[in-house]
């Protein structure tokens, strides 16, 4: 069945530093993957897609790495700030649309 | 443009009673999406309508959960009896279509049930 998880529950960062949380997928005919941030109380926000033809997707501070080889994704943060902290999941988009999460990562941000 | 908006924002209810939530997406989105969300784990989709109709609703209880959007505009999502593994927050979400999901969806806030 259609499953994508991450490989660690918890990531604790210096601000400043980059941070990087990992995501595996076991449908390998997935074609677009989508990161996403959920601060405390809130729904997930959106913070930068990547379809399968694609290795690797820049954004504002933010990367995402597709490796379809061992159906691996990972975002990167760059300069992590306090206002980075929050849940991270990745998702990727299965039939009829629909979005499949994975567990999620809290990362926290130590000043 | 207005976000997708969900009531109530917190409830608190005894197991075996009813509760419903409400949701109303971005004006113009056809497709809307009820998904749960146990404390610690991913969002997992309940249903989903395409205006009026269920395109999907196979992880959806249907012996005590029920939604509907008769208008294929707002919808109510509703539990009947309530049980203590309901506890979760409720994500509404939605896009313009179904196959129109780049940059993934547009969710509420959700709706924290707590059963007790």
């Amino acid at each position: 069945g259609e499953n994508v998880g991450l490989h660690l529950p918890t990531l604790s960062v210096q601000e400043g530093d980059n941070s990087i949380i990992n995501c595996a997928y076991s449908n390998s005919a997935s074609d677009y993957f989508i990161w996403y941030k959920q601060e405390s109380g809130k729904g997930p926000q959106f913070i930068i897609d990547i379809r399968s033809n694609m290795d690797k997707r820049q954004g504002q501070r933010v990367t995402v790495l597709l490796n379809k080889t061992v159906k691996h994704l990972s975002l990167q943060i760059a300069a992590t700030q306090p206002g980075d902290s929050a849940v991270y999941f990745c998702a990727e988009r299965g039939w009829g649309g629909k979005l499949i999460f994975g567990q999620g990562t809290e990362l926290s941000v130590k000043p | 443009e207005a976000g997708v908006a969900q009531s109530p924002r917190y409830k608190i209810i005894e197991k075996r009673q009813s509760v419903a939530f409400w949701c109303n997406p971005i004006s113009g989105h056809a497709t809307l999406y009820w998904y749960q969300q146990i404390l610690g784990q991913g969002p997992k989709l309940l249903i989903q309508f395409q205006n009026n109709g269920v395109v999907d609703d196979s992880q959806l209880p249907k012996d005590r959960f029920s939604a509907e959007r008769l208008k294929g505009v707002d919808s109510t999502l509703k539990i009947q009896p309530a049980k203590l593994e309901d506890s979760a927050v409720y994500l509404c979400a939605s896009s313009l279509g179904p196959t129109e999901t780049d940059r993934g969806y547009t969710f509420g806030s959700g709706t924290r049930l707590t059963v007790v």
